[in-house]
């Protein structure tokens, strides 16, 4: 069975300062990988997604992961941190097979970005 | 174009009271899914449907009925509920296929049942 495993629940980072969130899965085949992000009091937003080809997947507000097949990774990276980044950023997997696209979500971890 | 809306944002039960959660989409997508969002466990899968009249369970599909008569809805529905079902819901949809499949998310409902 599929999992995920995000590690900290609770990050904090200075403004500017580098993000790096973690994210390891358990799968026999490598899956689909997804992060997303919550705002406050809000539904979910894809950040970026990995299905295939190259391992290092840009997306929005400059965030960007890179899929490490031999250390089962997904880890979520920005350089340099905005006040604006502070949410909760969810890691999500999902086979590549079967007709429907069923969501495996890591427990979450909650980014704070001070001045 | 409103995306996946869901009504009430908000909503307190008693124990034991029924309510149906709505969700409806205009995007055309054949996808739907609920999930409700507990602290510390991510968000975990209720039942989800492929198309009208088709409809499947998640991971946590007790205490919950759904149905699709259309492409648009998808009622969730609390047949009687219970203090452990205090959680916030999201509706998701997404196309068929693996590279259109993006989910795309309500803004939740905060349920509350004393």
């Amino acid at each position: 069975a599929q999992s995920v495993t995000q590690l900290g629940s609770h990050v904090s980072v200075s403004e500017g300062a580098l993000v790096l969130l973690r994210c390891n899965y358990s799968s026999s085949v490598p899956p689909y990988l997804f992060w997303y992000v919550q705002y406050p009091n809000q539904g979910l937003q894809l950040l970026l997604k990995y299905t295939t080809g190259a391992t290092l997947v840009k997306g929005i507000n400059g965030f960007e992961a890179e899929f490490k097949k031999s250390e089962t990774s997904f880890h979520l990276t920005k350089p340099s941190a905005h006040m604006s980044d502070a949410a909760e950023y969810f890691c999500a997997v999902r086979s590549r097979t079967g007709g429907y696209n069923k969501l495996i979500f890591g427990a979450g971890t909650r980014l704070a970005v001070h001045p | 174009n409103a995306g996946v809306t869901q009504t009430p944002k908000f909503q307190v039960l008693k124990t034991g009271q029924s309510m149906t959660l709505q969700c409806a989409q205009d995007m055309n997508h054949e996808y739907m899914s609920w999930y409700r969002q507990d602290p510390g466990m991510g968000l975990r899968l209720i039942h989800y449907s492929v198309g009208a009249g088709i409809t499947d369970q998640g991971e946590v599909p007790n205490g919950y009925n759904v149905s699709r008569s259309t492409t648009e809805d998808f009622p969730l529905r609390l047949l009687s509920a219970a203090p452990s079902q205090t959680s916030v819901y999201f509706c998701a949809s997404s196309y068929r296929g693996q590279e259109r499949d993006e989910q795309f998310f309500g803004p939740g409902t905060r349920l509350t049942v004393l």
